[in-house]
């Protein structure tokens, strides 16, 4: 069981707006920055928001992130048919000194 | 962007030692604002951090509690690579295992570039 807590699930169809939650408690998300990353089946995670809201370069602005308190979401605007795929969020850990992900969002473009 | 280049065998019998090697390109294994990480993804535990290697003047690492007594991360100077050495497998232990650069200001940021997975399977 992940202890950053994510939705199994979202769907939306295409052009729609959707939003991923994480969940998780002070000493890690409470007190850390936030990653995003998402993987196509096959492939190795890559990373989408760092530091709760930045973008790397390449990455569409119709990918944000956000945080507040021990929770954090990102949002999809925009949705395309491309944007299939599984997301992660990852935070540090300051009572484990380590890094912990969720479970995992499968989003499906309807 | 820095380059991480993984190898190492797809197969490791119970009981044995499962090695991977991630060489780097890019940048320096003894570079002193980034760490080298050992994560693994199973579909029974997801993505589950492993440890890291870092240099601030001398060498520190730090492991997972899930696999402490097992696993040795060691950097290698001489050919700017890193290793992962995980002892008593189990087929537990069967997952592809991803090296990646973790960045830092004045605490962790993110995990920026990942190598290209080196899929195990512990199996007699």
């Amino acid at each position: 069981q992940s202890v950053l807590t994510q939705p199994p699930s979202v769907s939306g169809t295409p052009g729609q707006r959707v939003t991923i939650s994480c969940s998780g408690r002070s000493p890690n998300i409470g007190s850390s920055a936030v990653n995003w990353f998402r993987q196509l089946p096959g492939t190795g995670p890559k990373l989408l928001i760092f530091k709760n809201n930045q973008r790397p370069s390449g990455v569409p602005d119709r990918f944000s992130g956000s945080k507040s308190g021990t929770s954090a979401s990102l949002a999809i605007s925009g949705l395309r048919s491309e944007d299939e795929a599984d997301y992660y969020c990852a935070a540090w850990d300051d009572s484990l000194n380590g890094a912990l992900f969720g479970g995992g969002t499968r989003l499906t473009v309807l | 962007q820095v380059h991480l280049q993984q190898s190492g065998p797809g197969l490791v019998k119970p009981s044995q030692t499962l090695s991977v090697t991630c060489a780097i390109y890019g940048d320096s294994v003894s570079s002193e604002s980034v760490a080298w990480n050992w994560i693994r993804q199973s579909p029974s535990r997801g993505l589950e951090w492993l440890g890291r290697t870092y240099y601030r003047s001398k060498w520190f690492y730090d492991y997972a509690v899930s696999v402490r007594s097992r696993i040795i991360i060691n950097p290698d100077t001489s050919r700017n690579q890193f290793s992962l050495q995980l002892n008593s497998v189990t087929p537990d232990d069967t997952a592809v295992y991803y090296c990646t650069r973790a960045l830092y200001d004045s605490s962790w940021t993110h995990f920026d570039s990942w190598g290209q997975g080196t899929r195990v399977t512990v199996s007699s």
